[in-house]
């Protein structure tokens, strides 16, 4: 049982560049999430999905884009990769909505 | 407009004495509380929760208490370990009718247990 796994661990990008972050998780949860956490700050919820094929939007989602095919995978797609979306990426799954979270080991991105 | 508030950045507490950390919020709907404790380079992990219909909750050397009528929530950690040392971050979540029942996370509180 791995729980929540997210890839790449640590990504460098250009300004402009595209990337996906990868989430799968292997515990069945319908509840999936993607945060950001700046240094000194909290996490900001970036977008949720309640189930296969049904996502929406969180606090911070602008420049970001997401896809729901599976139960397991959570994809996080960044286009035109800009400065301040230098952060650290965790990925989280719930078995019920808003509880206990299970987060991933997280993806440092930098955007020079 | 930040609906959880942890006004105390850092905590430094010696081994085996009581560690208090404190979280405030805003926003009378939330309805499920919970606390994570985060070490460097990995992912937040749950460590205990509370729902607004109670003022407390206990798991071993963890409890958590809820001031409704404060907006104030606690977690109070007996006795503290070297080990309790990570970031703690205390967390909210509204019913399905407020904010969709999203949760929303405070800034976080550094914990330093000092042998």
């Amino acid at each position: 049982n791995a729980g929540v796994t997210q890839t790449p661990k640590f990504r460098i990008l250009k300004i402009g560049q595209s990337m996906t972050l990868q989430c799968a998780q292997d515990m069945n949860h319908n509840y999936m999430y993607w945060y950001r956490q700046d240094p000194g700050m909290g996490l900001k919820l970036i977008y949720y999905s309640v189930g296969a094929g049904i996502t929406d939007k969180g606090e911070v989602p602008n420049g970001y884009n997401v896809s729901r095919s599976t139960t397991e995978d959570f994809p996080l797609r960044l286009e035109l990769a800009a400065p301040s979306q230098t952060s650290v990426y965790f990925c989280a799954s719930s078995y019920v909505w808003g509880g206990e979270q299970y987060f991933g080991p997280g993806t440092r991105l930098t955007v020079t | 407009d930040q609906q959880v508030k942890q006004n105390s950045p850092s905590l430094s507490v010696q081994e085996g004495r009581i560690s208090i950390l404190n979280c405030d919020y805003t926003n009378s709907m939330f309805d499920y509380f919970l606390w994570y404790k985060k070490y460097p380079a990995e992912g937040p992990t749950f460590l205990i929760s509370i729902s607004s219909i109670k003022d407390k909750n206990e798991d071993g050397r963890f409890t958590v208490f809820l001031n409704k009528s404060a907006k104030h929530l606690s977690l109070h950690i007996v006795p503290s370990q070297p080990g309790d040392s990570a970031v703690y971050f205390c967390a909210a979540r509204g019913d399905l009718n407020t904010n969709a029942g999203k949760s929303t996370f405070g800034d976080g509180t550094t914990l330093t247990v000092k042998p």
